[in-house]
């Protein structure tokens, strides 16, 4: 069973500070990852994805990705009120027929931003 | 352009009743899925699509069934509801499978009393 595990939070972090969320993965050959974004009652929106060891930076979001470690990160500078949602990491893996189809999801983190 | 759209957006089911939830989606997507979302819980996959006439098992899939006659068409069917398929049901689409981006519908809550 490839899990995907993410500390379920609540995070709470003050507005203009820097949210850090964490994703440990156990597939070792997992090649895509994911992070989501999901507001309470509305589906799933993607923030960033990754495919490389190292940073990729998009706006105020980073992703950082271990292949070695396997965990993946996404940093989330100068936190606004408006990315209070939950946070959803996704990784797909290769090595069995159809896994290169489907992605793992964590089961998210809540991050709160405080004014 | 709407992407992936649902039907019912809202159900209630007696235990035992029957229903299919509806999927469209006009991306020209091969692959598409199914997942149920449980209360503070991530998603989980019951089935999905590799192209019109490809189905296969996900992690959930006992109780459900699925059909791919179309490519834009991936209808959920639940034969005879029971009170553990209360959840929220997403639809969703890609263009390469797992590599790529997936695009999700609104999302039916179902509700099995």
């Amino acid at each position: 069973q490839k899990e995907v595990e993410q500390n379920s939070g609540p995070l709470s972090v003050p507005e203009g500070a820097i949210a850090s969320l964490n994703c440990t993965y156990s597939d070792r050959g997992s090649q895509s990852f994911f992070w989501y974004r999901q507001y309470s009652g509305k589906s799933p929106e993607l923030i960033m994805s990754i495919y490389s060891n190292g940073d990729k930076e998009d706006g105020r979001f980073t992703a950082q990705l271990n292949k070695a470690s396997q965990y993946v990160s996404l940093l989330i500078r100068d936190s606004q009120p408006s990315d209070s949602a939950t946070y959803l990491c996704a990784v797909n893996g290769v090595g069995e027929t159809g896994t290169a189809s489907k992605l793992t999801f964590g089961t998210g983190t809540r991050l709160q931003v405080t004014l | 352009n709407a992407g992936v759209t649902q039907t019912p957006k809202f159900r209630i089911l007696k235990i035992g009743q029957s229903m299919t939830l509806q999927c469209t989606q006009d991306m020209n997507h091969n692959y598409m899925y199914w997942y149920r979302q449980d209360p503070g819980m991530g998603l989980k996959l019951i089935y999905y699509s590799v192209g019109a006439g490809i189905t296969d098992k996900g992690e959930v899939p006992n109780g459900y069934n699925v059909s791919r006659s179309t490519t834009e068409d991936f209808p959920l069917r639940l034969e005879l509801a029971a009170p553990s398929q209360t959840s929220v049901y997403f639809c969703a689409s890609s263009y390469r499978g797992g590599r790529d981006t997936q695009y999700f519908g609104p999302g039916t809550r179902l509700t099995v009393l």
